[in-house]
C-alpha cells in the first residue's frame, strides 16, 4: 500500500541537541507538510512544501527548519532542541493533481526534550 | 490567526448511542475534512466535503457541510467501543491554501 512513514517513532534528547525527523512517502504526492500536536490541542502547521523547490513557513516555524530532498522525502530539523518542543510531530502529504485538499498523515514521532 | 472552534471538547458514549460534534468558524470555508486519531497513531481521513449543503456518509458516520459555509457537523450513529478516539475537523478557507484544524473532540466510553 502507498504509505507515509516517519522515523524515528520515538526520540528522547537533551536541550541544545540537533535533531532531525524524517518523512518519506510512496503515494507519489507532490505536497508535504509537518505538523506539531500538543496535548489537548489540534495540529499546528510548522512548514509545508508544494514541490521539491518550494518551502513555506507555517504558523509555528520558529526553532525549526526543513529540507525537501526529493519529492518523496521531507525532513524536519530542530537546530537546538528546547523542552517546549516536546510534542508529537506528524508528516502529511497531499496530491495537488486531484483538485482536492485531502491530507494523509504518517504515524507520528514522539519527541521528548529533557 | 484564523481558528476553528470544535465542540464538544470531550464526550462520553454508551454503546448504541448516536453522537454529534461540530466545528464553526467566523470565515467562509470551501473544504471541510473530518479525521479520527487513535492513540499512538496519526489522524485518518474519514470524510471530505466540498460543497455547501453537502451531506456525505461513510458507514455509520455522516458529515455535513453547512449552508453558510462556516460550519460542519459529524454524526456517529449506533456507536461502538472502537469509535473511541479523537475526532478532528479541518478546513480550507476560501482564500487560503493550507488546512486549519479544530482542537479535537475526545470520545470516551461511559464507565
Amino acid at each position: 500500500d502507498a504509505d507515509v512513514t516517519q522515523t524515528p517513532r520515538n526520540r528522547i534528547t537533551k536541550t541544545g541537541k540537533r535533531i532531525m525527523l524524517e518523512c518519506s512517502q510512496t503515494k507519489g504526492h507532490d505536497r508535504m507538510y509537518w505538523y506539531r500536536q500538543d496535548p489537548g490541542l489540534g495540529l499546528r502547521l510548522i512548514y509545508y512544501s508544494f514541490d521539491v523547490k518550494d518551502i513555506n513557513k507555517g504558523e509555528i516555524s520558529d526553532g525549526y527548519s526543513v529540507s525537501r530532498q526529493a519529492q518523496a522525502k521531507f525532513s524536519l530539523s530542530l537546530e537546538s532542541a528546547i523542552p517546549n518542543q516536546t510534542a508529537l510531530y506528524f508528516c502529511a502529504t497531499s496530491d495537488s493533481g486531484t483538485g482536492r485538499n485531502e491530507q494523509f498523515f504518517g504515524p507520528g514521532t514522539r519527541l521528548t526534550v529533557l | 490567526g484564523q481558528q476553528l472552534n470544535q465542540s464538544p471538547q470531550s464526550m462520553f458514549i454508551q454503546e448504541g448511542e448516536d453522537v454529534s460534534m461540530n466545528c464553526t468558524s467566523s470565515s467562509i470555508f470551501n473544504t471541510w475534512l473530518w479525521y479520527k486519531q487513535d492513540p499512538g497513531e496519526g489522524p485518518v481521513l474519514l470524510i471530505a466535503l466540498y460543497k455547501a449543503g453537502e451531506l456525505t456518509s461513510n458507514g455509520r458516520l455522516t458529515a455535513q457541510f453547512g449552508i453558510t459555509r462556516k460550519d460542519s457537523f459529524l454524526n456517529i450513529s449506533a456507536s461502538i467501543p472502537s469509535d473511541v478516539g479523537i475526532y478532528f475537523c479541518a478546513g480550507l478557507f476560501a482564500a487560503g491554501n493550507k488546512l486549519t484544524f479544530g482542537g479535537g473532540t475526545r470520545v470516551l466510553v461511559k464507565p
